[in-house]
């Protein structure tokens, strides 16, 4: 079975210009996670989606960050415009959830590295 | 607020040798679930176990083994015998379920990692 999918794996782009990352879920996973991995702040997760109805987004960090799920098989991550500060590794996750009480495990892609110079 | 403190932020351990990762965690729930991911050096994160606050048995998968303890709020992981492919980050992960709720927290709140290095 196919893993989480990420692309691009690497992204390099100048400051001011807008960088869409993207992201295929595991098939049949109801929840569908966006993370941003720095050396300084460690994993911080941005913003979570169940049935691809956004749940939580206090994570993203300004209004420069958005994210979308059209549908179950696609995520995408807009950092509009860019700065260097953005600059880190991105990681998509996905999950089957779980139920009250329960929660699954989440499953990573291989991230996109973003340098925003 | 959920919290997880991993204090050994670097170890390094000669083959064959044995070695403990530490995780310390906060939560006020009662129901949580606690993980733990390998991040080797491609950069990719590996789920290796998820344990709920309800079961404290220790777990054991070949040469590792976790620690579950709710007493002194840990969830330590023992690499035996270790190897050089063992070398990687290990972050342990803490998600608060809510029951009745419908629905988790669903948020893994991540420690800062350890950085394991095992030399040949």
């Amino acid at each position: 079975d196919a893993g989480v999918i990420q692309s691009p794996r690497h992204e390099v782009t100048e400051m001011g210009q807008e960088v869409t990352l993207r992201c295929k879920p595991i098939s049949g996973h109801d929840y569908l996670f966006w993370y941003r991995q720095t050396m300084m702040r460690g994993l911080e997760l941005l913003i979570y989606f169940n049935n691809n109805v956004p749940i939580d987004d206090s994570g993203m960090p300004e209004d420069r960050f958005s994210a979308k799920m059209p549908n179950a098989s696609f995520s995408t991550l807009k950092i509009q415009p860019s700065e260097p500060r953005d600059s880190a590794v991105y990681f998509c996750a996905s999950s089957l959830g779980g139920g009250p009480g329960y929660i699954d495990e989440q499953y990573f892609g291989p991230g996109t590295r973003l340098t925003v110079t | 607020a959920q919290k997880v403190t991993q204090a050994q932020t670097e170890i390094s351990v000669v083959e064959k040798e044995d070695v403990t990762l530490d995780c310390v965690y906060e939560t006020r729930d009662t129901t949580y679930y606690l993980f733990w991911y390998k991040q080797p050096p491609s950069g990719e994160l590996v789920f290796l176990i998820r344990r709920n606050s309800f079961d404290e048995q220790n777990e054991i998968s070949g040469r590792y083994s976790w620690n579950f303890q709710k007493s002194t709020s840990s969830f330590n992981f023992t690499i035996t015998a270790s190897q050089v492919v063992d070398s990687a980050v290990y972050f342990c992960a803490l998600s608060e379920a809510q029951e009745g709720s419908g629905a988790g927290s669903y948020q893994l709140t991540f420690g800062k990692g350890t950085k394991l290095s095992v030399i040949p």
